[in-house]
């Protein structure tokens, strides 16, 4: 049984960076193919996705946010960690992180997302 | 980036109907596409991927169809827990996007 859960701050302030961990369970990032993601919802608004990371440590992010994210790994600990910088109360957000394999590329198992507020 | 336009973006039905929903790709996807279901205050979850591929213990009342730009979800005969906010997803390129989603409202 896949689950992917994102834990983090719950409020930070304007021009702070951001660092969020996706802890999951029922699959490895160390398995051919795997991949895990990070997307987010500002309130009442849709999704947006943000970066990606495979098994071989290949690594995609949105090209409007690219400049401000880091996705890293750590296969041991069964985490994925999303750095993002310079923070500002416009990415005040559920963020979500998901499970995908490089072979489809859609989502297939979602975690139950964790509220960013930005605040001075 | 490959833009996702669904159509509408809500709609007002009763139980029973029957809801068709659209979405445009700006460049040809293929079949790399997926639709999730998000209800209030929850995480989406996946529906249909490979365009017309449901998900396992989904049910059959939904259905995907297209391939290239032009996509749809139908759900033959909504249900009460169906009102919800649907978003498709493209998979083609690494580069993901979403499309802006459509609220199925009851009527």
């Amino acid at each position: 049984q896949i689950t992917l859960k994102e834990s983090g701050p719950t409020l930070v302030k304007p021009t702070q960076t951001l660092t969020l961990t996706c802890t999951f369970s029922g699959f490895s990032l160390i398995t051919t193919g795997v991949g895990v993601g990070w997307i987010r919802q500002p309130p009442g608004k849709a999704l947006e996705w943000l970066a990606l990371i495979y098994w071989d440590d290949e690594k995609r992010y949105s090209p409007s946010l690219n400049s401000r994210l880091t996705i890293t790994k750590d296969t041991s600990k069964n985490q994925v960690v999303l750095t993002m910088t310079n923070m500002d109360p416009v990415d005040t957000a559920t963020y979500f992180c998901a499970h995908t394999l490089y072979t489809s590329g859609w989502v297939d198992y979602w975690g139950q997302g964790t509220l960013v507020t930005v605040s001075s | 980036d490959i833009q996702l336009t669904q159509s509408p973006s809500s709609v007002s039905a009763s139980v029973g109907d029957r809801v068709t929903i659209t979405c445009r790709a700006s460049q040809g996807i293929s079949s790399w596409l997926a639709w999730h279901q998000q209800k209030p205050g929850k995480a989406p979850k996946l529906l249909i991927y490979a365009a017309s591929r449901l998900q396992s213990g989904v049910p059959s009342r939904f259905s995907g169809s297209g391939s290239g730009t032009d996509f749809t979800l139908t759900i033959s005969s909504l249900q009460p827990e169906d009102f919800a906010t649907y978003y498709c997803q493209q998979a083609n390129s690494f580069l993901w996007t979403f499309g802006q989603g459509t609220k199925v409202e009851i009527k």
